[in-house]
């Protein structure tokens, strides 16, 4: 049972160029999510998603995009990266509301 | 604003003695908290979590207090062990609503030395 699985786990990337990071849960969890972490900070939530098909804004949602369209996986998409989206993106998903979520490793990112 | 905050970035303990890390949060809808673990280059790991409804929950060596008046949470870890050395991150949420988002911590990393 791999659980949440994210790839690439690093990637260096030029200003403007674009790339999506996968996500893919075997759990069959309704609910998943995308965060970043930059160092001394907490998590701080990107976009989410409450089911296939469907995606909502988080805390931080300028210059990514999401799709989910099949139940387990999640993409995060930069269009056009920039140097302040350097960071550890992680993903997670959850069975339901309220129930603890499960972490992928992480992707380290930076954009140069 | 902060809604949910770990104020202090570090806590060092001997091991065998007990680690108490803390967690204050402004958003009184907030009902439903967790501890999250996370050792470097992993994912954090879920530890115990509490409902507003109690005031304490316990599982083995960690146990969770929660103070609603004071908007005060702790985690308890006893007796404290090497391999418990890690970033805990205190996360809150509004029960069955905002389709489980939380909010998430700065964290705090102990170290437990031998």
């Amino acid at each position: 049972n791999a659980g949440v699985t994210q790839t690439p786990k690093f990637r260096v990337l030029k200003t403007g160029q674009s790339m999506t990071l996968l996500c893919a849960q075997d759990m069959n969890h309704e609910y998943m999510y995308w965060y970043r972490q930059d160092p001394g900070m907490g998590l701080r939530l990107i976009h989410y998603s409450v089911g296939e098909g469907t995606t909502a804004k988080g805390e931080v949602p300028d210059g990514y995009n999401v799709s989910r369209l099949k139940k387990q996986n999640f993409l995060l998409g930069l269009e056009s990266a920039a140097p302040s989206q350097t960071s550890v993106y992680f993903c997670a998903s959850s069975s339901r509301v309220n129930q603890p979520q499960h972490f992928g490793d992480g992707t380290r990112l930076s954009i140069l | 604003d902060q809604q949910v905050k770990q104020n202090s970035p570090s806590l060092s303990v001997q091991e065998g003695r007990i680690s108490i890390l803390n967690c204050d949060y402004t958003n009184s809808m907030f009902d439903y908290f967790l501890w999250y673990k996370k050792y470097p280059a992993e994912g954090p790991t879920f530890l115990i979590s509490i409902s507003s409804i109690k005031d304490k929950n316990e599982d083995g060596r960690f146990t969770v207090f929660l103070n609603k008046s004071a908007k005060h949470l702790s985690l308890h870890i006893v007796p404290s062990q090497p391999g418990d050395s890690a970033v805990y991150f205190c996360a809150a949420s509004v029960h069955n609503t905002n389709a489980g988002k939380s909010t998430f911590g700065d964290g705090t990393t102990l170290t437990v030395k031998p």
